[in-house]
Parts: structure tokens; sequence; C-alpha cells
């Protein structure tokens, strides 16, 4: 059964610093993978999707990758914002179970 | 606007009182889930539905139904509601299970 877990919980910056967020899963056979940013009291957003033919994809300041084989994917963001602060969910589209969620990086970027 | 609309937002009711929260989706997609997200267990798949009149059970199908008459709604409903049923319910639709999901806003249930 896939697992994903996310590293770390929680992730406090300053404003300006570029940032990397980490997403793990157990078994590689993904159709895709897609990053979400949830903030408080509200729904899911989509922000970035990857199909597990690709490597990467970027939207702005983030770019996300990802490396089926070894069960890995990064979330980068450029020059955080306050804006920013959010909790960002990966989840792994996967064969026979639709997506499965890891449980969350929790981001504050401090002005 | 392309949106997936839930209904209600908020809801406190009391165990075994029947309830049903309504989604809806503008976009014509196949696709639609719903799922339950709890603190320290992050959001786990309820059931799903491919298609008109085909669902199936996901992680925690256990105290839920579903039903897929149309399209365009996919409606899940608790029989007899528990406090363990307590949390913030999601639901999402897709094109094909290949593309990216659209949520809708979450209702926060609480069984007393």
């Amino acid at each position: 059964k896939q697992e994903v877990t996310q590293i770390p919980a929680a992730l406090s910056v300053p404003e300006g610093e570029n940032l990397v967020l980490n997403c793990s899963f157990t078994d590689s056979a993904i159709y895709n993978l897609q990053w979400f940013r949830q903030d408080p009291g509200k729904g899911l957003t989509s922000l970035l999707l990857i199909q597990s033919s690709q490597r990467e994809q970027t939207s702005g300041r983030l770019n996300a990758s990802l490396d089926k084989s070894s069960g890995r994917s990064t979330l980068y963001i450029a020059a955080s914002q306050p804006g920013d602060s959010a909790t960002y969910l990966c989840a792994v589209g996967n064969y026979g179970q639709n997506f499965v969620f890891g449980p969350g990086t929790r981001l504050s970027v401090l002005p | 606007e392309a949106q997936v609309t839930q209904n209600p937002r908020y809801l406190i009711t009391v165990t075994g009182k029947k309830l049903t929260v309504t989604c809806s989706q503008n976009m014509n997609h196949e696709y639609m889930s719903w799922y339950r997200q709890d603190p320290g267990l992050g959001l786990r798949q309820i059931y799903y539905s491919m298609n008109v009149e085909v669902t199936d059970k996901g992680d925690v199908p256990e105290g839920y139904k579903v039903s897929r008459k149309e399209k365009r709604n996919f409606p899940l409903i608790l029989e007899s509601p528990s406090p363990n049923q307590t949390s913030l319910y999601f639901c999402a639709s897709y094109p094909t299970r290949y593309t990216e999901a659209f949520f809708g806003q979450g209702t926060r249930l609480t069984v007393v």
C-alpha cells in the first residue's frame, strides 16, 4: 500500500529565502504527483502537476521535481514571501487507489 | 467560473441523525472523490466515482454512502453519524485520473 511522507513537518523562514519541501513515496508505480497549497479554513489549491514521465514542472517561483525511481519529489520555492505561508501537501496518483496524500509541511514566512 | 461547490460549509449535528453533504462541479469532470482530513492523519479518501453510476471505496468508507446519478453531483451520505465522523470533508473532481484535481472549500462537520 502506498505511503507518502513529507519533510519537514513545519518550517519557518525569513522573507526572501529560497526553500525546499520534500515528499517521499514508497511505491514508484504512480501515474502523477501533484503539489497543493492549503490555507487555514480553506480548500486545496493545485500548484503543480507532474506526470510520471516528466522530471519537473515550473510555475512562477515554484519548481517541482520528480524522481520516480527513488520515490522522491521536491518543491522549490524561490524568494519566499509572507503570502506563501500555508500548508503544502503532495499527493501521488496511484493505480487502484487514486490520490494518496502526504501529511503536509506547514510553512511560515516571516516578514 | 470553474468550481467545485460543497454544502453546507459548517454543520453541527447529533449522533444518529442522517445527513447529506452535497458536492457539485460545473466542469463536466468524470472523476469525483470524497476525502476527510483529520489532524495527524492527513487527507484520506472515503469514496470515489469514475463516472455516473460507477463508484468504489477508498481507504475509509465505513459509515458513509455515496451516489452518482448525475455527472455533476456526488453527495456524501452519513446514515447514522457518530462522533468519530467529526472531521473536515473535501470533495474533489478531475477530468481523468491522470489530470489535475480541483477541490471544494470543505465542510466542517461536528457530531455530538
